[in-house]
């Protein structure tokens, strides 16, 4: 596609429930991150996909966050019995490799409301 | 650990008044400094990658400098159309190469 791609871009749910967010990265990218925004916050790296490689999870904040990358394409990070403090921007994005210049292009966020 | 600190935090400016956002940085090793710009609901902007002290980047009103220890972000002449959040990063040269973010500064430019 034209650009990182994610779904869905708006999402409520009740604490305890388990949530489910989509990235669809750039075509051709092999590097794949995922990042959080709470508000008025910077960006909080979570987890990075490079290829084949084991994925780089040093940013997930606890167990109830997990993520996979099918097929090196499409992204899903799950967030199991969803907290209050879990409500924030997720942001998606890819580059063509890590390291070097290459840029990283964001996509417009998955939000999250917990309540 | 990589640090960003960006300053001021927040900033509001007449149309046509120039002026500077900074980003202090302490990385062992950079392999690069990026600028974002993001507007309210939407994912980050890149603008700019730099790579080494003494580098310059422009685009339209925007110019980002580099030393050592810090980056700048000079606006020069703004329009309305520039205000956002304004944000930095740094990525190291060794080990994995995330970006580590400062918490960025919003701009408000008035008519």
């Amino acid at each position: 596609g034209a650009g990182v791609s994610q779904s869905p871009s708006n999402k409520v749910t009740e604490k305890g429930k388990d949530v489910e967010l989509r990235c669809d990265p750039i075509s051709g990218h092999t590097a794949l991150y995922w990042y959080r925004q709470s508000l008025g916050q910077g960006l909080e790296f979570l987890i990075y996909f490079q290829g084949n490689s084991a994925p780089d999870k040093s940013g997930l904040p606890s167990d109830r966050f997990s993520a996979e990358r099918t097929g090196g394409s499409v992204s899903t990070l799950t967030i199991q019995r969803t907290q209050q403090e879990d409500s924030a921007v997720y942001l998606c994005a890819s580059s063509l490799a890590q390291g070097g210049g290459n840029t990283i292009y964001f996509g417009e966020g998955s939000w999250l409301t917990v309540v | 650990e990589d640090q960003v600190t960006q300053s001021p935090e927040a900033l509001r400016l007449q149309e046509g008044e120039s002026s500077s956002l900074n980003c202090s940085y302490t990385v062992s090793g950079l392999r690069g400094l990026f600028w974002y710009r993001q507007d309210p609901g939407k994912g980050p902007e890149f603008l700019f990658t730099l790579y080494s002290a003494g580098e310059e980047k422009e685009k339209e009103r925007l110019k980002a400098t580099l030393t050592k220890k810090e980056s700048f972000l000079h606006i020069t002449a703004p329009k309305p159309e520039d205000s956002a959040t304004y944000l930095c990063a740094v990525r190291r040269n060794t080990g994995f190469q995330k970006l580590v973010f400062g918490t960025g500064t919003r701009l408000l430019v008035s008519p």
